[in-house]
């Protein structure tokens, strides 16, 4: 069945530092991907998303990029603030099926 | 887009007693799902709820546990039965509004079990 994983966490970085969360996903067919933040005490929050290869989903200075070739779909920042801290999960889902998600890794910037 | 309204936000509710949470969408959605994040884990998915029908569970979850109505297009609930302290868990509505667009989520339930 469809899968997604993520790099094991937790992540600990200084503020301004540059980041990348691996994500690589296994399914059938063109699956839509997507990254979530669930910031402390909260739900989860779309950050962005991909629908097909090639596709460069960006938001608030995160961007990741669907790559079929590498089945991927990695999470990067070029200079992290600490408001950034939070859980990232990483997801696919194939078209009205039901939503797939990594394990989720957990991000702490320190000032 | 869509927003969820999920009550309560939290609770600590005894051993053996019931819980019944709210989903309340501010448009009509055809799917709405249910979650739980264990605490530190992931997200897994209990059951799709289904309207004008029985909900569709996923392995590992049945419906005398979690029993769930799904009354029309905007509201949903997820009732947790005979709770014990295993089901200490975030439970988090979600809905989708079309098919190759994002999932919603509400703000969770964080559920405590003593």
């Amino acid at each position: 069945g469809d899968s997604v994983t993520q790099m094991e966490g937790p992540v600990t970085l200084s503020e301004e530092a540059f980041l990348t969360i691996n994500c690589t996903y296994t399914a059938t067919g063109y699956p839509s991907l997507f990254w979530y933040v669930q910031y402390p005490g909260e739900g989860l929050q779309l950050l962005l998303k991909a629908t097909k290869a090639d596709d460069k989903g960006s938001n608030k200075g995160f961007e990741a990029t669907y790559r079929k070739e590498t089945t991927s779909f990695h999470l990067e920042k070029g200079s992290v603030q600490v408001s950034d801290s939070a859980v990232y999960f990483c997801a696919l889902r194939r078209g009205a099926q039901k939503l797939v998600f990594g394990q989720g890794t957990r991000l702490t910037i320190n000032p | 887009s869509a927003v969820i309204s999920q009550k309560p936000s939290r609770d600590i509710c005894q051993r053996g007693t019931s819980l019944t949470i709210q989903c309340q969408v501010d448009s009509q959605v055809t799917m709405m799902f249910w979650y739980r994040q264990q605490p530190g884990q992931s997200l897994t998915l209990i059951a799709t709820a289904n309207q004008g029908s029985e909900a569709t569970y996923e392995s590992g979850f049945v419906i005398d546990k979690f029993p769930i109505s799904r009354p029309n297009l905007t509201f949903s609930t997820l009732t947790v039965s005979n709770m014990s302290p295993e089901d200490s868990s975030i439970y988090l509505c979600s809905v989708v509004v079309g098919k190759d667009t994002e999932a919603f989520f509400g703000q969770g339930t964080r559920l405590t079990v003593v």
